[in-house]
């Protein structure tokens, strides 16, 4: 079955101890995100990867590492967590087009989300 | 400015009537999808329906269907004959040609729906 998986699905830690969610994609996609929901706020971007060593940081990446050794797998490194670090995390997989038009409609498939809460 | 506006925080809809989620949208990109997913409560993220910004029809899939009025940047969910399994909270996302390279995309706030039986 074609999924992202994500794990922990929850996760309580205290402030300052370093912490990985592990994010794993079994569709060869090249193109992998990480995501925070919050209420009132939608989805916003952390970290992105174009493919393998390639990264850059989304809309709020203060805070997170990420990194890309192989295609199917993008942990998210949280090295001092702190308590507004509080959020339901999603990581994320599509295709991506080689011509503008066709990468337009890949959806981003998501995994189940890692609920995190920082003490 | 919001690059996605979801003015519906909630609704609540009688089973089997047709449900409209609003969604308008900000860009100045002439390239663009649009996007529209699920949230059970359950927590995971189902894409439900895509349109392009060049798309000439209105995408439907099943019993959802996208009305997209370009002039008016807007791209409302509509579902119809709903269901109790449609109780989800429903987001519109858009994907920005000059993020071409960044697969993002930027989501609305999001509608909760509630089906009533």
């Amino acid at each position: 079955e074609a999924q992202v998986t994500q794990n922990p699905r929850y996760l309580i830690t205290v402030t300052g101890k370093k912490l990985t969610v592990t994010c794993s994609q079994n569709m060869n996609h090249e193109y992998m995100s990480w995501y925070r929901q919050d209420p009132g706020l939608g989805l916003r971007q952390i970290y992105y990867s174009m493919n393998v060593e390639v990264t850059d940081k989304g809309d709020v990446p203060e805070g997170y590492k990420v990194s890309r050794k192989e295609k199917r797998n993008f942990p998210l490194i949280l090295e001092s967590p702190s308590p507004n670090q509080t959020s339901l995390y999603f990581c994320a997989s599509s295709k991506t087009g080689v011509l503008m038009a066709s990468s337009y409609n890949s959806p981003l498939h998501f995994g189940n989300g890692t609920r995190l809460t920082v003490t | 400015a919001q690059k996605i506006t979801q003015t519906q925080p909630g609704m609540f809809v009688q089973e089997k009537e047709a449900v409209t989620l609003d969604c308008t949208y900000d860009t100045s990109d002439p390239s663009y999808g649009l996007f529209w997913y699920k949230q059970p409560s359950s927590g995971e993220m189902i894409f439900l329906i895509y349109q392009g910004s060049y798309d000439q029809q209105n995408a439907t899939e099943g019993r959802y269907s996208l009305n997209f009025q370009k002039a008016r940047k807007s791209a409302n969910l509509v579902i119809s004959a709903s269901q109790l399994g449609d109780s989800a909270m429903y987001f519109c996302a858009m994907r920005e040609g000059r993020y071409f390279g960044n697969e993002k995309l930027t989501f609305g706030t999001g509608t909760r729906l509630t089906i009533i039986p």
